[in-house]
């Protein structure tokens, strides 16, 4: 089965702070993966995907084959960063599967 | 650029009653999306089309819902007839090609079927 998990639905971290916000996925073929983010009252937006191996906003994410994750990081959390946060997979026929989002609080 | 445009923005009908969501994609992007996003989960892919065919159509609830991309641009979703289960934000996006390349997303369609 296709799926992407991401057992956080709600995080919270101090301004400064690290963040993780974690991604799982399950597919047999070879993934592509994505993180998206939704800032308040804005539309849903590409943050970064992983064969672009970039830092958007100082986030990172790493794909771990052999753990099947695909987590986002960044070393010093910003308020402006709170937002939701989606982890996507495109699969071998380009459908492309969302996790169910993590909603990102950094406290000032 | 507008981008994606939607619409409506939102809509309130009774159950039993149809409705009609609008896309109008990015110029140039040959491929468009319809996802439902239910209250707290993410989108879920509703129809794909690659210019005027629906390449992926799988969870589509064909019973009800029925969407068309005439010459391969503007898209209409529809169903009928409305459930009170079917209230939930309907987005569109577009995109260069398929799934690796970035989607560009709609603002959405929030539905609230009374």
């Amino acid at each position: 089965a296709q799926r992407v998990t991401q057992p956080e639905k709600l995080l919270s971290v101090f301004k400064g702070a690290p963040v993780e916000l974690k991604c799982n996925y399950s597919y047999s073929g070879s993934p592509e993966l994505f993180w998206y983010v939704q800032y308040s009252r804005q539309r849903l937006q590409l943050l970064l995907r992983h064969i672009s191996r970039e830092s958007i906003k100082g986030f990172t994410a790493d794909l771990n084959k052999g753990e099947t994750s695909f987590h986002l990081k960044k070393p010093f959390a910003q308020e402006e960063d709170s937002a939701m946060y989606y982890c996507a997979l495109k699969t071998s026929y380009d459908k492309v599967i969302f996790g169910p989002g993590t909603s990102l609080s950094v406290i000032p | 650029e507008a981008g994606v445009v939607q619409s409506p923005r939102y809509k309130i009908i009774e159950k039993k009653q149809p409705v009609a969501f609008w896309c109008n994609p990015i110029s140039g992007h040959n491929t468009l999306y319809w996802y439902l996003q239910n209250l707290g989960q993410g989108p879920e892919l509703l129809i794909r089309y690659e210019n005027e065919e629906a390449v992926d159509d799988s969870q589509l609830p064909k019973d009800r819902f029925s969407a068309e991309r005439l010459k391969g641009v503007d898209s209409t979703l529809k169903i009928q007839p409305a459930e009170l289960g079917d209230s939930a934000v309907y987005l569109c996006a577009s995109s260069l090609v398929g799934g690796s390349y970035e989607q560009y997303f709609g603002p959405g369609t929030r539905l609230t079927v009374t």
